[in-house]
């Protein structure tokens, strides 16, 4: 069965330092997500992507996000400056149209120190 | 801001019991209702997608009900099994809209 990968799965980097955290979602998805989760926490919603551009994001994805789908099958989230409070486990996930569920990665865990 | 809530947070079952829990959300522009389960280690994965009202789906042993008008869907495990031990998700989106609000889960722990 077709699934989502994500890489790294463990990221350390150090505050203020650039990350960029890499996803291919199942290939005939259409609807791309990321997702978050600080420990403890419940999971919160960071970006949608659908044809080739944002469809949503929250109000964590300031302007020290970024998302991108640079050549039709990766998906990746940068983060441009980490902070300390940018440690979480973060999910990328696919769809396809309409009532489909989404299809997660196995998370990469992203520790800012 | 969605208010997607679960209820209760945690729960402890005999094995061989069963149980069930609670997801409620807004009654209003209700598009679609998720159900996730997540185990430790692993990713979520999807239960089932609740989209009518009146709507119950099952698959196997787990099975969950839908009621838009009041904004609640009930998850139910019959028959509880250590397998069965993991964090339950709700997931509501809104007409209109693409991003799904998770609640804060129900993490089951089913004691053997």
């Amino acid at each position: 069965e077709p699934e989502v990968t994500q890489t790294p799965s463990h990221q350390v980097t150090q505050m203020g330092q650039e990350v960029i955290l890499r996803c291919v979602p199942i290939s005939n998805h259409l609807y791309f997500y990321w997702y978050r989760q600080i420990l403890g926490q419940k999971v919160e919603f960071l970006v949608s992507f659908y044809n080739n551009e944002i469809s949503e994001k929250s109000e964590i994805f300031d302007d020290q996000f970024s998302v991108e789908r640079p050549d039709g099958s990766n998906f990746t989230l940068k983060i441009r400056s980490t902070k300390l409070e940018d440690s979480a486990m973060y999910f990328c996930a696919s769809r396809s149209a309409g009532n489909s569920p989404l299809h997660f990665g196995n998370g990469t865990r992203l520790t800012v120190t | 801001i969605l208010n997607v809530e679960q209820s209760p947070q945690s729960l402890h079952v005999q094995e061989g019991d069963s149980t069930n829990f609670t997801c409620s959300f807004p009654s209003s522009n209700f598009y679609a209702l998720h159900w996730y389960r997540w185990e430790t280690a692993k990713s979520p994965e999807a239960l089932f997608v609740m989209t009518l009202n009146g709507d119950e789906k099952k698959k196997g042993r787990i099975s969950a009900t839908l009621n838009t008008k009041e904004g609640y869907s009930y998850l139910y495990i019959k028959g509880s099994q250590p397998e069965d031990s993991a964090t339950y998700l709700c997931a509501f989106i809104g007409f209109g809209n693409e991003k799904l609000t998770f609640g804060t889960g129900t993490r089951l722990t089913i004691i053997p």
